[in-house]
């Protein structure tokens, strides 16, 4: 059965780096999303991209975050100088179309030091 | 503010029981609505999604919509120990044509089956 898969799992990271978060949408998806999960909170949205190009954000998505999909099957999230508060589960997730069930991958445990 | 409220729980119910989820949402435009269970640590998992009003049937899981109610529930049959997890409920607040796919989500009933 086709799924997203992300890489890492896990990443330990000190605060000020840079991060880049990598996921392998479905691949006859077309819309391709970024979601995070503080500890014990809800999961939020990020970033949501269509068509090579940012379709909708939230105010979360800041300068500090940028999306990309270098080639036809990978799509990362960088986050340029990594806080504290950047700590939480990231997951990818794709779909076929805007309004149609969306997939999540298994997620990266992000933890800022 | 888009919200999509839901009962944190923990609800519980026995072994066999039936377990009703429920979930309330503000933006009456809402077109798509969707069922996750989450296991501790672990990824969102679909279960369900429902787009027209009424009820959707798949296995022991049916998905109910009332659009002018504003109200989305999620019905589990025969629960199972192995059932037990969080429950989200995701919203995509636009239309068909016009939505890039994000999802508002609750923040999840914890529901625990006892044997």
């Amino acid at each position: 059965e086709p799924e997203v898969t992300q890489t890492p799992s896990h990443q330990v990271t000190q605060m000020g780096q840079e991060v880049i978060l990598r996921c392998v949408p479905i691949s006859n998806h077309l819309y391709f999303y970024w979601y995070r999960q503080i500890l014990g909170q809800k999961v939020e949205f990020l970033v949501s991209f269509y068509n090579n190009e940012i379709s909708e954000k939230s105010e979360i998505f800041d300068d500090q975050f940028s999306v990309e999909r270098p080639d036809g099957s990978n799509f990362t999230l960088k986050i340029r100088s990594t806080k504290l508060e950047d700590s939480a589960m990231y997951f990818c997730a794709s779909s076929e179309k805007g309004f149609t069930e969306a997939f999540f991958g298994q997620g990266t445990r992000l933890t800022v030091v | 503010q888009k919200e999509v409220e839901q009962n944190s729980g923990p609800l519980s119910v026995p072994e066999g029981a039936i377990a009703s989820l429920n979930c309330t949402y503000s933006d009456r435009v809402s077109q798509s609505f969707f069922w996750y269970r989450q296991y501790s640590g672990k990824s969102p998992e679909l279960i369900m999604s429902i787009y027209s009003n009424g009820d959707k049937e798949d296995g022991r899981f049916t998905a109910q919509l009332n659009k002018a109610s504003q109200y989305v529930s999620l019905l589990i049959r025969d629960s199972q120990p192995s059932d037990s997890a969080t429950y989200l409920c995701a919203v995509n607040p636009r239309a068909g044509g016009t939505s890039y796919g994000k999802l508002t989500f609750g923040q999840g009933t914890i529901l625990t089956v006892h044997p």
